[in-house]
């Protein structure tokens, strides 16, 4: 039981540059979150998805795409980063809404 | 107005001694309160969750919910310095979605 992972842990970016940030868990749970985490602001919602096949747009969602593949997968895509997306990335799933959230151990994301 | 407020410290507490971390949040529907611990360069792990008024205990720590000042509170007892961390307060105004705090960064001084 590995909880959520995440790929990759560290990255480095030129703008303009893509990528997808992938994120998968093991706990059977509906509900997965993408937060991005800056000094300062804390903890921000870009996307979230409270079950298999709905997304829904968080706090932060413009410059992110996002798919949920399955119950177990939820991707976060940069089509053409820029330097104010560096920043921590976290997965997260929960059961339910107000269940425990279980976060995954983080993408630091820098864009050059 | 952010939806949930923290003092972002640091606070400082000598070891054994109770720390208070405090929380205030806008939504006055908001349904559930967490209190997550974060080391540095490390993810969020949740410690203690509140849904109904009072307080709610679980080893040394304790959260304390007032929904009529929209306020919320984390006391460790006994602190450690093992309890140096940065400690997050969330909310759930409304369906899935969680609100963080900026974090409240705690030292304990050995």
């Amino acid at each position: 039981n590995a909880g959520v992972t995440q790929t990759p842990k560290f990255q480095v970016l030129k703008t303009g540059q893509s990528m997808t940030l992938q994120c998968a868990q093991d706990m059977n749970h509906n509900s997965m979150y993408w937060y991005r985490q800056d000094p300062g602001m804390g903890l921000r919602l870009i996307y979230y998805s409270a079950s298999e096949g709905t997304t829904d747009k968080g706090e932060v969602p413009n410059g992110y795409n996002v798919s949920r593949l399955n119950k177990r997968e939820f991707s976060l895509r940069l089509e053409s980063a820029a330097p104010s997306q560096t920043s921590v990335y976290f997965c997260v799933s929960s059961g339910t809404g107000t269940d425990t959230q279980y976060f995954g151990p983080g993408t630091r994301l820098t864009v050059l | 107005q952010k939806e949930v407020e923290q003092n972002s410290g640091p606070l400082s507490v000598p070891e054994g001694a109770i720390a208070s971390l405090n929380c205030t949040y806008s939504d006055r529907g908001s349904q559930s309160f967490f209190w997550y611990r974060q080391y540095s360069g490390k993810s969020p792990e949740l410690i203690m969750f509140i849904y109904s008024n009072g307080d709610k205990e679980d080893g040394r720590f304790t959260a304390q919910l007032n929904k009529a000042s929209q306020y919320v509170s984390l006391l460790i007892r006994d602190s450690q310095p093992s309890d140096s961390a940065t400690y997050l307060c969330a909310v759930t105004p409304f369906g899935n979605q969680f609100y963080f705090g900026t974090g409240t960064s705690l030292t304990v001084i050995p």
